[in-house]
């Protein structure tokens, strides 16, 4: 069963730095073709991706937010962690982790699995 | 940019729904995908490679399309499918874009 769990603050102040993380399971990213991506959904507004690591530590950015975020795994711990820095209140926002598989001949191109997501708020 | 529509369609249990996204430029069929977000949950796979289902999807929703334009047909809608849809594209800077959702609420 794959699951995916994000965890991290609720609330911050603008400027602060956002760190989330998301715990997953059922799934290694050290197999070939695994990726977990962030997107995150501002309050009645639609979905965003943010940021994609690769099972071969590649590293993918939405480009308007590419200084503000780093992206890293521990591969060793399931877990992969989104920085955000100088957050203002344009960033509050539910985020989600999600699985993206794509190998050999079976790539979906697509998430395949989310987690619950975590909400953020960032205040002024 | 995708958009979909419309933005919000209207319909009864048991009635069939046909959703839209379109492609501001053509893009591979294999890249198409839709979600399903009910309210206060994360968005689910319903669609990938334009057609294909997940295993755990029911046949009663299809995919189909190509080029710029893309249908998601929902048949015999049931209470758990008056939520929000996103088709999502990959390819291309960013990578992954999602189209603004259609709404299928309750008539």
């Amino acid at each position: 069963q794959i699951t995916l769990r994000e965890s991290g603050p609720t609330l911050l102040k603008r400027t602060q730095t956002l760190t989330l993380t998301c715990n997953f399971s059922g799934f290694s990213i050290k197999t070939g073709g695994v990726s977990v991506g962030w997107i995150r959904q501002p309050p009645g507004k639609a979905l965003e991706w943010l940021a994609l690591i690769d099972w071969d530590d590649d590293k993918r950015y939405r480009t308007s937010l590419k200084n503000r975020l780093t992206i890293t795994k521990d591969s060793s711990k399931n877990q992969v962690v989104l920085s955000m820095t100088n957050v203002d209140p344009v960033d509050t926002a539910t985020y989600y982790c999600a699985r993206f598989y794509c190998s050999g001949g079976t790539c979906l191109y697509a998430f395949d699995f989310w987690g619950q997501g975590t909400v953020v708020t960032v205040s002024s | 940019v995708l958009t979909q529509s419309p933005a919000t369609l209207s319909l009864s249990p048991g009635e069939s729904a046909s959703l839209s996204c379109r492609a501001s430029q053509s893009i591979i069929s294999s890249y198409l995908a839709w979600y399903r977000q009910k309210p206060g949950q994360a968005p689910k796979l319903l669609i990938y490679n334009a057609s294909r289902r997940p295993t755990d999807i029911p046949d009663r929703f299809s995919g189909y399309g190509s080029g710029t334009d893309f249908t998601l047909t929902i048949s015999r809608l049931e209470p758990e499918d008056f939520a929000v849809y996103y088709c999502q594209q990959y390819g291309g800077s960013p990578p992954f874009i999602f189209g603004p959702g259609t709404r299928v609420d309750l008539k």
